[in-house]
């Protein structure tokens, strides 16, 4: 069982629709990140959060807004996705930014876009 | 754009078999090397992470070795077992400060025959 969790573990929306990825984990990590991964392409990374704060947003198109509410939770707000975005989204964390830190993945959310 | 390249893609093998495969990467701004072992349905597991040019890393029958200066680390799997079926995935860490990140590459297929 993975220690870090992700809701929901699919997801279909609409064009029109907002919905939101969640993830959560409870080891006292301090730094939390999203990636994205499409089908026979390796995870690319979106957003990283360490300590809190935003250190990382990798061009990421504004329809996907990061929060991070406390240093247990991470949250990914979608809106006016296109079906292109259509990916499996994983969430992880690392005890801190250190080299030496592997990072924990949840299952990810499988999100398609209609 | 930083590249990271894995070979084999895929590799099919009899129980029993021992196996090799490669990751390539840059070799300046070297930070960290990690591994990581995904099987299906599953979140990807981290192996080792490396961080010193001529590490050597074990953990069970999988073994990995690293060579900075040249690009390259190795993940060897001795007698492989059907329950090692998965896809490895290497990622580097390129030094970037605060804006280090970890890039993965595509990954190679395993799958062990009983």
């Amino acid at each position: 069982d993975t220690e870090v969790t992700q809701t929901p573990k699919h997801l279909v929306m609409g064009m029109t629709n907002k919905k939101s990825l969640k993830c959560e984990q409870h080891m006292g990590h301090r730094a939390m990140y999203w990636y994205k991964q499409k089908a026979k392409k390796p995870p690319e990374l979106m957003f990283v959060y360490s300590y809190e704060k935003l250190s990382i947003n990798e061009s990421v198109p504004s329809r996907f807004s990061p929060e991070c509410p406390n240093s247990s939770l991470l949250n990914l707000h979608l809106h006016a996705l296109q079906p292109e975005d259509s990916a499996l989204y994983l969430c992880a964390s690392s005890q801190d930014r250190a080299r030496n830190s592997p990072l924990h993945f949840g299952n990810g959310t499988r999100l398609t876009v209609t | 754009i930083l590249n990271v390249e894995q070979s084999p893609q895929s590799l099919h093998v009899q129980e029993g078999d021992s196996t090799n495969f490669t990751c390539s990467f840059p070799s300046s701004n070297f930070y960290a090397l990690h591994w990581y072992r995904w099987e299906t349905a599953k979140s990807p597991e981290a192996l080792f992470v490396m961080t010193l040019n001529g590490d050597e890393k074990k953990k069970g029958r999988i073994s990995a070795t690293l060579n900075t200066k040249e690009g390259y680390s190795y993940l060897y799997i001795k007698g492989s077992q059907p329950e090692d079926s998965a896809t490895y995935l290497c990622a580097f860490l390129n030094y970037g400060g605060a804006t280090n990140k970890l890039i993965f590459g595509t990954g190679t297929l395993l799958a062990v025959q009983p």
